[in-house]
């Protein structure tokens, strides 16, 4: 138990689809991330925020729209996805006062089936 | 950033001390060096970091030479629940986030 938690667990959507993931931390860390494990490939990282601000978007489709309504919550919003979207989406979250260098806290991941 | 490498997998027997050794030789001097553990469908885990010399906690050692163009994680005694894919990264952090990428990892194979 890491302290981030991530909803649902398991999503299965059709490509006209639109759903959201969700993740939550309590750690009163002060930037969170997305990332995207595909099968056999390392995590890409899509999406930083730092004090509710987005300060990294890696090149990902407009598909996948972030949102951070405070630094406890982080969504992603998923809409028109495409079967190559499939993957292990992860959530992080890390302190920003340098009190922990590197070590950033992950959620254990929604799977995404995109039929 | 800067970009690492490492072995694709490794095996070792129960109870082995196994060394995974990453190569990161374009890291920046206010880089710190981490070792994730990441088992099959879960969120990779914290295991260790460190900047020079040597670092050591409950579950495994980091060494990190001089130049600090390498390192090295040592598991002591490994066990099968040591089974899982070890990510080496460096980075930094920088306006209040960490700028950091994971390569492709190693793959430790325990068998008993």
């Amino acid at each position: 138990e890491t302290g981030v938690t991530q909803t649902p667990r398991h999503l299965v959507m059709g490509m006209t689809n639109k759903k959201s993931l969700k993740c939550e931390q309590h750690l009163g860390h002060n930037a969170m991330y997305w990332y995207k494990q595909s099968a056999k490939k390392p995590l890409e990282l899509m999406f930083v925020y730092s004090l509710e601000e987005r300060v990294e978007n890696n090149s990902v489709p407009s598909r996948f729209s972030p949102e951070c309504p405070n630094s406890s919550h982080l969504f992603l919003h998923l809409h028109t996805l495409q079967p190559e979207d499939s993957a292990l989406y992860l959530c992080a979250s890390s302190p920003s006062d340098g009190s922990s260098y590197n070590e950033q806290f992950f959620g254990p991941g929604t799977r995404l089936t995109v039929l | 950033l800067a970009k690492t490498t490492q072995p694709i997998s490794m095996d070792s027997y129960e109870g082995q001390e196994v060394n995974i050794t990453c190569s990161h030789n374009n890291i920046a001097t206010n880089d710190y060096i981490t070792w994730y553990q990441q088992f099959p469908s879960q969120g990779p885990r914290f295991i260790i970091q460190g900047y020079k010399t040597k670092v050591t906690n409950e579950v495994a050692s980091l060494f990190i030479p001089a130049d600090r163009k390498s390192s090295t994680l040592s598991l002591p005694r490994v066990s099968l629940s040591d089974t899982a894919v070890y990510y080496c990264l460096v980075g930094v952090l920088r306006g209040g986030y960490q700028k950091v990428t994971f390569g492709t990892g190693t793959k430790l194979q325990v068998i008993p």
